[in-house]
């Protein structure tokens, strides 16, 4: 399979606990995506990175949220003293460095916080 | 502030009915707009890229179309495996080359 892959699929944790996310994009694409998405609602933007540098983050990233992507290869999203509101779909996407090129999306991880 | 609208909100279709899904957009600029399809407790799925006004594009049973403010997203004769949320997105041409800008989606139901 060559598309965007993400582990876990599912992850439940208590609140307070800290959460780490990985995602491997599509082998040729040096962009890569964190979005997070509630139920009704459409994907919202988190950070992005070009190879390794992370270009922008969103005012939604709090200080609790970081994001790696070392060697600018697979990426983490570690979410630390988890609260319940952390609870969403957190989706990876990758895509080539065009301006107004598709992104490509994974099965996202689904986070629970009880 | 760059926003994306879609309508309806839900929409269910007889297996064979036509029909169109809209999503409004207000950018600063337009680098492309995108369509997804998204499946329950999955990722959102490519559909199709758009550019310019008045560029089209065709997939099977879909069709999308772009103006200056808005873009349809046509469905001819759908059938049951059409049933999924629709999503819209754009990338204003003044703000991050990250980030995509959603829509809320079109949830399609498509009964036999």
């Amino acid at each position: 399979d060559t598309g965007v892959s993400q582990n876990p699929r599912h992850k439940i944790t208590k609140r307070g606990q800290n959460v780490t996310f990985r995602c491997d994009p599509i082998s040729e694409h040096n962009r890569l995506y964190w979005y997070r998405q509630t139920l009704g609602q459409g994907p919202e933007f988190l950070t992005y990175f070009q190879n390794e540098a992370q270009l922008e983050k969103s005012r939604l990233l709090s200080d609790r949220f970081s994001a790696e992507r070392p060697k600018g290869s697979f990426s983490t999203l570690e979410i630390q003293r988890t609260e319940q509101g952390d609870s969403a779909m957190y989706l990876c996407a990758s895509s080539l460095p065009r301006q107004g090129i598709e992104a490509f999306f994974g099965q996202g991880t689904r986070l629970t916080v009880v | 502030e760059d926003q994306v609208t879609q309508s309806p909100e839900a929409l269910r279709l007889q297996e064979g009915e036509s029909s169109s899904l809209n999503c409004s957009y207000t950018v600063s600029g337009l680098r492309g707009l995108f369509w997804y399809r998204q499946d329950p407790g999955k990722g959102p799925e490519f559909l199709f890229t758009l550019y310019s006004a008045g560029e089209e594009k065709e997939k099977e049973r879909l069709k999308a179309t772009l103006t200056k403010k808005e873009s349809f997203l046509h469905i001819t004769a759908p059938k049951p495996e059409d049933s999924a949320t629709y999503l819209c997105a754009v990338q204003p041409a003044g703000g991050s080359q990250g980030n995509l800008i959603f829509g809320k989606g079109t949830k399609l139901s498509v009964k036999p």
